[in-house]
């Protein structure tokens, strides 16, 4: 079975700061890794992916995000936010033996002028 | 269509009802998956279809929860004798493959009272 920890449900940060989102996983088998937006009353849409190859991964609105292997974990940054980047952001995971899609709880981003 | 449409958008029902949430894909997605989502929570597996098959129907709470997709495309999410606990975003999902990113709809927000 696999699992995904997002460990902080809020994040609040000013615009044009730095942010970290934090993504942890457990799985006994090789992962696929996806961080995933929503805005309000929308869907969720992809920002970016992590199959295999670099572990520095770059997705749409500057958003990038780095696995790390020994450390299970696949966090996301962005260096300068912007106030259209309020959202809430899931982390998920696929293991590379099945097709489920486990996501975890979210983390609401709040950009503040 | 151009995305994920599901419908009904909203859907107010009383406790023993029965309710219908539909799912129409992007044309040509194999996969289709139903995911729900309790209000600051992450969404939860519930069952996918890859073409008319369902393949993984693990994460259904009960016996009273049911889906189908008969000719591989549309999909219908059926809840017998609705609950109060029933109560949350229902989401669906489609795709190509476990690589490829999942498309989400704008969900079903079913309310039982």
């Amino acid at each position: 079975a696999q699992s995904v920890t997002q460990l902080d449900s809020q994040v609040p940060v000013f615009e044009e700061a730095p942010v970290e989102l934090r993504c942890n996983y457990s799985s006994s088998v090789s992962v696929y890794l996806f961080w995933y937006v929503q805005y309000p009353n929308q869907g969720l849409q992809l920002l970016l992916k992590y199959l295999s190859g670099s572990t520095l991964v770059k997705g749409i609105n500057g958003f990038e995000a780095e696995f790390n292997k020994s450390q299970t974990s696949f966090h996301l940054r962005k260096p300068s936010v912007h106030i259209s980047d309020t959202a809430e952001y899931f982390c998920a995971v696929r293991d590379n033996a099945g097709n489920m899609l486990t996501f975890g709880g979210g983390t609401r981003l709040m950009v503040k002028p | 269509g151009a995305g994920v449409s599901q419908s009904p958008r909203y859907k107010v029902t009383k406790r023993g009802q029965d309710v219908a949430l539909r799912c129409d894909p992007i044309s040509g997605h194999v996969s289709l998956y139903w995911y729900r989502q309790a209000l600051g929570q992450g969404p939860e597996f519930l069952t996918y279809f890859n073409y008319e098959a369902q393949q993984d129907k693990s994460g259904l709470p009960n016996d009273r929860f049911s889906a189908e997709r008969p000719e591989g495309s549309i999909s219908t999410l059926t809840i017998q004798r609705t609950e109060q606990r029933d109560s949350a975003m229902y989401r669906c999902a489609g795709g190509m493959g476990i690589t490829g990113e999942l498309f989400f709809g704008e969900g079903s927000r079913l309310t039982v009272l």
